[in-house]
């Protein structure tokens, strides 16, 4: 399967800093790349759909000054969160969909905590 | 857009029994149900996936059934074994690359040994 790479891991920063998370597609092109979150014991809710080359759309109810996502290549999309406050802690996961425009494969997501 | 409700939220049995997990979905238009597995801080992992055009695959241990008519697609895991212990989430999409994944809420499986 493709190979989607995601970092960090782990974030754990201050209340009003910036978080960068970077998602990369490894061994594929991906001109559609989608950022979830998962809050603990709870399900993949669909942040945004990034596009390559063009701006990114946002689910209802995400604050796109907010979550600030950039898809400037096809092999790389970038989720920040500006000015991070404790409920933005949650569990970030970006995905893209591999050659066949079907399957969705994750990255290993990332776990932000904002003290 | 689409709605996928899961159910049962969490599911404990014994090893060696088998486990079925249910999904309906809202929008007609769907036709792409994958199944993913995710333990604890992981990506969740995909284990099996099954378009509207068939009405079961299976997988080894693993078997998906879809009814259209009905909107509703089943996960089923016979031989249990303590490494199934996992949440699995269901999924429908309409299926071009660039429309996401609508998630169920999870169930929460428990192989006891």
């Amino acid at each position: 399967g493709a190979v989607v790479s995601q970092h960090p891991s782990r974030v754990i920063c201050k209340s009003g800093t910036s978080v960068k998370i970077e998602c990369r597609s490894l061994d594929f092109q991906a001109t559609t790349m989608f950022w979830y979150r998962q809050f603990p014991k709870q399900s993949l809710m669909l942040m945004a759909t990034s596009n390559e080359g063009s701006k990114a759309t946002y689910e209802q109810g995400v604050e796109k000054d907010k979550f600030l996502i950039n898809h400037a290549s096809l092999t790389l999309s970038t989720l920040t969160v500006t000015s991070a406050h404790p409920e933005d802690s949650s569990f970030y996961i970006c995905s893209a969909v591999g050659s066949t425009n079907e399957k969705l494969f994750f990255g290993s997501g990332t776990q932000l905590s904002v003290l | 857009g689409e709605n996928v409700e899961q159910h049962p939220s969490t599911l404990s049995v014994q090893e060696g029994d088998s486990a079925v997990i249910k999904c309906t979905y809202s929008d007609s238009a769907s036709n792409y149900f994958p199944w993913y597995k995710q333990e604890l801080g992981k990506r969740p992992q995909l284990i099996i996936d099954i378009r509207s055009n068939v009405g079961e695959k299976k997988d080894q241990r693993i078997a998906v059934t879809l009814n259209k008519t009905a909107k509703h697609f089943s996960l089923h895991i016979t031989e249990t074994q303590p490494e199934d212990s996992a949440v699995y989430f269901c999924a429908a999409k309409v299926n071009t690359g660039r429309r996401a994944l609508t998630f169920g809420s999870g169930t929460r499986l428990q192989v006891q040994p």
